[in-house]
């Protein structure tokens, strides 16, 4: 497709569960970002991807937080023994990237999953 | 403090007003900056670039202000359509995003 695409669109999980969140970037993007949005607040940064570089995990919140990026394309993100304050809507987003601090190009989102831990 | 700071609203205004939103950034390296536009359960989409000096997009403009760390977008003439969460957002190694500002738009 033309956009990115995010799997599955929802996920309903029981706690302490280990769950894989799925990211389609736009074919040719260098960068991907995943994002965390609960209901009401804004976009927290979790993990930044730029071509071949290590990626930017600053913003993971624990290490039952995963993500990695495969022949630099798809991504996934896992989430380990899942807990209820993890519901979430897990935004995707990739940009072309001109590398280092400059980052001048428009970022596309996917759809979301949206993840509910019961 | 956080690295993109924003009152988060709600702003209600009638259609016709005019509205003004700021945006602060903490880390003074960053050079490029955005406003995304994000509709209610929806992913957020680009509403408009910000550089140097800023830039005006129809009834939309934006403002940088480098000195004092902080950004504005101005929407003249509101819409209903207009009615969304604004995010502002400061690039350093990643996109840093504000938490928004609701705008309600009424008739």
């Amino acid at each position: 497709g033309a956009g990115v695409s995010q799997s599955p669109s929802n996920k309903v999980t029981e706690k302490g569960k280990d769950v894989e969140l799925r990211c389609d970037p736009i074919s040719g993007h260098t960068a991907l970002y995943w994002y965390r949005q609960s209901l009401g607040q804004g976009l927290e940064f979790l993990i930044y991807f730029q071509g071949n570089s290590a990626p930017d995990k600053s913003g993971l919140p624990s290490d039952r937080f995963s993500a990695e990026r495969t022949g630099g394309s798809v991504s996934t993100l896992t989430i380990q023994r899942t807990q209820q304050e993890d519901s979430a809507v897990y935004l995707c987003a990739s940009s072309l990237n001109s590398g280092g601090w400059l980052l001048n190009t428009e970022a596309f989102f996917g759809q979301g999953t949206r993840l509910t831990v019961v | 403090r956080k690295e993109v700071e924003q009152d988060p609203g709600p702003f209600n205004v009638p259609e016709g007003a005019t509205v003004a939103f700021n945006c602060t950034y903490s880390n003074s390296a960053s050079q490029s900056f955005f406003w995304y536009r994000q509709d209610c359960r929806k992913e957020p989409k680009l509403l408009m670039s910000v550089y140097s000096s800023g830039n005006e997009d129809g009834r939309f403009t934006a403002q940088l202000n480098r000195a004092s760390q902080y950004i504005s977008l101005l929407i003249r003439d509101s819409k209903l359509s207009d009615s969304a969460t604004y995010l502002c957002v400061a690039v350093g190694t990643a996109l840093i995003f504000g938490k928004g500002t609701t705008l309600s738009v009424s008739s």
